[in-house]
């Protein structure tokens, strides 16, 4: 069964400290892996998008790694922020058509000062 | 520009009640989609139309229907809705992936329906 799971649940850190959020899918065949940032009461916003080629992606202070071997995956935040503050879905592609997405229940983030 | 909007942003209904969930995008994007959100759950697809005048079933079909109404516009109907269809529902789009797309999915903001 294709699956995603995320961990941990949810995560407590200080402002200006690097956190690592986890991956792990068993979704076949891989087309490609995405994270999405949602703050509360809004709609998902796209961090990254992987393929299988790609093993590194940043975008900004959020950089995402990608092992197909193991078939792991994390988003590593540097220097937070309390607008990091949300919870990240980490979203597997099982073909190039975004009708097969298999989306994980998602790590929910604080950041206080 | 908008980019995807939603509406309404709230709802309360009654069981039995029907309503529809309005969606338009702004990016002429080919494909639309309807979530479901539910505490403890990923999102899961509901519908989805891959271009105009076509539609298909997601993972959660039953008990509602789509209308892919243009390029721009794709609703979702309940037509006798049910508790078990309380959820924050998230439309969204996104062009196919190629030359000129990552396959990038665009969000709305989400509607929150009630029913009792």
């Amino acid at each position: 069964k294709n699956q995603v799971e995320q961990s941990p649940q949810s995560l407590i850190i200080l402002e200006g400290k690097n956190c690592t959020l986890q991956c792990n899918y068993t979704v076949s065949p891989f087309s490609n892996l995405r994270w999405y940032k949602q703050d509360t009461g809004r709609g998902p916003v796209s961090l990254t998008i992987m393929t299988f080629s790609e093993n590194t992606k940043s975008n900004g202070r959020y950089t995402a790694t990608l092992d197909a071997d193991t078939k792991q995956s994390s988003l590593h935040i540097t220097a937070s922020q309390l607008s990091d503050s949300a919870s990240y879905i980490c979203v597997v592609s099982a073909r190039e058509n975004t009708d097969k997405l298999i989306f994980g229940t998602g790590t929910r983030l604080q950041v206080f000062p | 520009n908008a980019g995807v909007t939603q509406t309404p942003k709230f709802q309360v209904l009654k069981t039995g009640q029907s309503m529809t969930l309005q969606c338009a995008q702004d990016m002429n994007h080919n494909s639309m989609y309807w979530y479901r959100q539910d505490p403890g759950m990923g999102l899961r697809l509901i519908y989805y139309s891959a271009s105009e005048g076509t539609t298909d079933k997601g993972e959660v079909p039953n008990g509602y229907n789509v209308s892919r109404l243009n390029k721009r516009e794709f609703s979702l109907r309940l037509e006798s809705a049910a508790p078990s269809q309380t959820s924050v529902y998230f439309c969204a789009s996104t062009l196919p992936p190629g030359l000129r797309s990552t396959g990038e999915l665009f969000f709305g903001e989400g509607s929150r329906l009630t029913v009792l």
